[in-house]
């Protein structure tokens, strides 16, 4: 049981390129989430998706783009990387019970320069 | 709609030292609240929750915190830590109806010294 799981771990990408950003999840939850860690900022939330087909924007989607065409994985997308991009992103999952608890991905760090 | 404040961005403390972290949070709703901790280079890891009940809740690792209502507070402690609790702590807020996301406290550095 490996729990979520993220690639790359690392990134270093030039202004205006672009990547995709894969979570994976093997505990069968509904809920995904992708976050961006920022220092002194704590988590903010980017996108998420409470279901396999569907996704929503969170508090910071302007820049990114995602899909959930499989229940087990949540891609992040960046069409045209910015240096303000760069940052560590953490994927979560929440099963169906109400308690909220999430679980994290062990992050990826991104530097878009 | 909720919001927390972590009230200290970073604690150095020594070594078997007892250490408090705090926490308030506003919500129009009733919440369940979290302790996550992230150790360096990691994601977050769930220390501690609480949904009902005692208002005095156990996690891992020696760790407690209590809820108060009356403050809006959910301040985490610890007795005597070590130098591996050296970690980034963060309070976390999530309507405990109807809601399935989960607001972040900015989060609060601990370091322990030897």
């Amino acid at each position: 049981n490996a729990g979520v799981t993220q690639t790359p771990k690392f990134r270093v990408l030039k202004t205006g390129q672009s990547m995709t950003l894969l979570c994976a999840q093997d505990m069968n939850h509904e809920y995904m989430y992708w976050y961006r860690q920022d220092p002194g900022m704590g988590l903010r939330l980017i996108h998420y998706s409470v279901g396999e087909g569907t996704t929503a924007k969170g508090e910071v989607p302007d820049g990114y783009n995602v899909s959930r065409l499989k229940k087990q994985n949540f891609l992040l997308g960046l069409e045209s990387a910015a240096p303000s991009q760069t940052s560590v992103y953490f994927c979560a999952s929440k099963g169906p019970a109400g308690n909220n608890e999430q679980f994290f991905g062990p992050g990826t760090r991104l530097t878009v320069l | 709609a909720q919001s927390v404040t972590q009230l200290d961005s970073q604690v150095p403390v020594f070594e078997e030292a007892p250490v408090e972290l705090r926490c308030n949070y506003s919500s129009s709703v009733s919440v369940y609240l979290f302790w996550y901790v992230q150790y360096p280079n990691q994601g977050l890891q769930l220390l501690l929750k609480y949904l009902s009940g005692s208002t005095l809740v156990k996690g891992i690792n020696g760790f407690e915190a209590e809820f108060n209502k009356s403050q809006t507070s959910f301040h985490l402690r610890k007795p005597s830590v070590h130098i591996s609790d050296t970690a980034e702590y963060f309070c976390a807020v999530s309507p405990n109806t109807g809601g399935f996301k989960t607001i972040f406290g900015a989060g609060t550095r601990l370091f322990v010294k030897a």
